[in-house]
């Protein structure tokens, strides 16, 4: 899983196979936001969930988040060479501020 | 997708030197980012910028960093002056509204400083 002062972790997977990786936060947040970040550019955005969601979908992502223990996960069913890059969660921070806090990431590679 | 341009997409400078980073935004968006990550470290926030005013900063936003956009130009992070430390990849990012809005980030500006 990622955040604080972890480095960068790395998880390599077949093609097809899923993969999950994990999330915690230190403080509350409204929303959480998984970016992916290809090589030599910047994050983009994938999936968005908010604190009065527990589970989001979209296509072969799957977003999970659970506000009692400050956790989040991002699956990626039946994964392709191209979601080859790392993800990164991020979260709001505190009640008013305007920043995005960023996990430490986890650099992804699927192999054919 | 919406998209933000930066320029350079490189830069190398001398220590002490003067350095401007150029953001072109998503044109209709009012907030404007600046992030700082070094690399295989995570992106760490540096500023934020709304109507002309700093909104908040964090404490990686040295006395020698400012920000400004003249007359709804380029959204420009100049370092005055470059430590080694600040040798880095800095992402500009922008977003219609704040509070949960997306935040839609460039392709970053390599600054390495000797």
């Amino acid at each position: 899983s990622q955040w604080g002062e972890e480095n960068l972790q790395a998880l390599s997977i077949q093609e097809g196979e899923d993969v999950t990786m994990n999330c915690s936060y230190k403080t509350y947040t409204t929303v959480v936001h998984w970016y992916r970040q290809d090589s030599g550019r910047g994050p983009a955005l994938i999936i968005l969930i908010r604190s009065n969601e527990r589970e989001k979908r979209s296509g072969r992502l799957r977003a999970t988040l659970d506000t009692s223990s400050q956790s989040s996960s991002l699956s990626i069913t039946a994964a392709q060479c191209e979601d080859t890059a790392v993800y990164f969660c991020a979260t709001d921070g505190a009640s008013g501020s305007w920043q995005l806090i960023f996990g430490s990431g986890t650099q992804l590679t699927v192999m054919p | 997708g919406p998209k933000v341009l930066q320029i350079p997409s490189h830069q190398i400078i001398d220590m002490g030197q003067m350095v401007t980073l150029n953001c072109d935004p998503v044109s209709n968006h009012l907030y404007f980012y600046w992030y700082k990550q070094i690399l295989g470290q995570q992106m760490e926030f540096l500023v934020n910028f709304y109507n002309g005013k700093v909104m908040e900063k964090s404490k990686l936003f040295k006395d020698q960093f400012s920000v400004e956009r003249p007359d709804g130009s380029y959204f420009t992070l100049k370092i005055q002056p470059t430590a080694l430390e600040d040798s880095a990849v800095y992402f500009c990012a922008s977003s219609l509204e704040t509070d949960q809005d997306t935040q839609y980030f460039g392709p970053g500006t390599r600054l390495l400083v000797l």
